[in-house]
């Protein structure tokens, strides 16, 4: 079974710091690697994706992704609370399908 | 507005009935699916549509139908509902990118079978 393992948290961080989520997948052949974030009550969405070792940056977030460790990890700096939500990594191996980590709460208090 | 949308929002209704959920989407995305939030906010995927046809079907039991009359709709139907049913479901299309699939989600279709 090809898991996709994120730690449930909540991880608190306060305003203006970094917040670090971090997620571990088993599939050595995935290919690409997403994170969406959710607010509660609504639909995941798409905000960054990786598909080569290193960083990926796009405004206040940074995509790292790491193949040899099977390890990707989404950094948020200068964390606002409106990016309090819980956040998904998502896999996909070169096929039509995602697979989903089961989310992170991220909790950012003033 | 370019978007998923699913319809109904929500879904309230009791053991042993038969509903569905449709969806559309109007991003011209050749693939379709449908995915299940449980109470514990695990998605996973139910069925998958490309261009009409089935091509992906995760294990769900047969009282789930999906059915796509073109590319742009995949609507689910389900019979005789069941408790473990309660869930929010998901439709999502995609479309290939540069860093792989690219899968963008409706609002949601919050079903609680009482």
């Amino acid at each position: 079974q090809k898991e996709v393992e994120q730690n449930s948290g909540p991880l608190s961080v306060p305003e203006g710091a970094i917040a670090s989520l971090n997620c571990t997948y088993s599939d050595r052949v995935s290919q690409s690697f997403f994170w969406y974030r959710q607010y509660s009550g609504k639909s995941p969405e798409l905000i960054m994706s990786i598909y080569s070792n290193g960083d990926k940056e796009d405004g206040r977030f940074t995509a790292q992704l790491n193949k040899a460790s099977q390890y990707v990890s989404l950094l948020i700096r200068d964390s606002q609370p409106s990016d309090s939500a819980t956040y998904l990594c998502a896999v996909n191996e070169g096929t039509d399908k995602l697979i989903f980590g089961t989310g992170t709460r991220l909790q950012v208090f003033p | 507005d370019t978007a998923v949308s699913q319809t109904p929002k929500y879904l309230v209704t009791q053991m042993g009935n038969d509903k569905s959920i449709k969806c559309e989407q109007n991003l011209g995305h050749d693939t379709m699916y449908w995915y299940k939030q449980d109470s514990k906010k695990f998605l996973k995927i139910m069925f998958s549509y490309n261009n009409k046809e089935l091509i992906i079907n995760e294990t769900v039991p047969n009282r789930f139908s999906p059915k796509s009359p073109d590319k742009a709709h995949l609507n689910l139907h389900i019979n005789s509902l069941e408790l473990g049913d309660s869930a929010v479901y998901f439709c999502a299309s995609s479309r290939p990118g540069l860093a792989g699939v690219q899968e963008f989600f409706g609002p949601g279709t919050r079903l609680t079978v009482l």
